[in-house]
């Protein structure tokens, strides 16, 4: 049963406008939010993260927001690039799982020029 | 360079054989994992090692025993290979089970026939 919840498989967008990513979780005991990238043939690389007691973290192009009533987080890209085009995990860690990181499927981004 | 390494990066296995998948780091991180993924299942952990000497069962380890050597090396054994276990998988380590801070390796992508 995932905990952890991306329910857009994949996402268009045109180079220089906006991608929103869209997470889901079920367990109010996560503690910790990570947004991960992963290029073909690589592994995952950490991108952003947040803490609970947070609802907002920026790092340069790419933001994360977190709505805790509504178990709730969102990554945006903007302006979104060529280069952004990958796959991104979205990630959770709590006590619920002994602080081992839960997983969410995927979202493949793809940035058109 | 430092990281994550994985060997093999490919392999081809028929049904009833057996592998073992290596993984060793050089960042002298304490806590490694496995994780396998499935189209539309994000990343599932198998099994987890929070310290030398350790290891413990994750979200599916059925069919898989690992094994830590040292503190540099977390290999993964298949026994015997069923079709099911068609996937990428990916070695990470972290300094502690707590730490966020997860390296990926490049992964190896196993096809059981």
């Amino acid at each position: 049963d995932q905990q952890v919840k991306q329910n857009s498989p994949s996402l268009s967008v045109q180079e220089g406008r906006i991608s929103i990513l869209n997470c889901d979780y079920t367990n109010s005991m996560f503690d910790y939010f990570l947004w991960y990238k992963k290029y073909p043939a690589e592994g995952p690389t950490f991108l952003i993260s947040i803490s609970s007691i947070k609802d907002k973290n920026e790092d340069g192009r790419f933001t994360v927001f977190l709505n805790k009533s509504a178990k709730h987080l969102s990554l945006h890209i903007v302006p979104s690039q060529p280069g952004d085009s990958a796959v991104y995990f979205c990630a959770a860690r709590g006590r619920v799982n002994d602080y081992k990181l839960s997983f969410g499927a995927g979202t493949t981004v793809t940035v058109r020029a | 360079n430092a990281g994550v390494t994985q060997t093999p990066k490919f392999q081809v296995l028929k049904t009833g054989q057996s592998m073992t998948l290596q993984c060793a780091q050089d960042m002298n991180h304490n806590s490694m994992y496995w994780y396998r993924q499935d189209p539309g299942m994000g990343l599932r952990l198998i099994y987890y090692s929070a310290s030398e000497g350790t290891t413990d069962k994750g979200e599916v380890p059925n069919g898989y025993n690992v094994s830590r050597l040292n503190k540099r090396e977390f290999s993964l054994r298949l026994e015997s290979a069923a079709p099911s276990q068609t996937s990428v998988y990916f070695c990470a380590s972290s300094e502690a089970l707590g730490n966020y801070g997860y390296t990926f390796g490049s992964g190896t992508r196993l096809t059981v026939v």
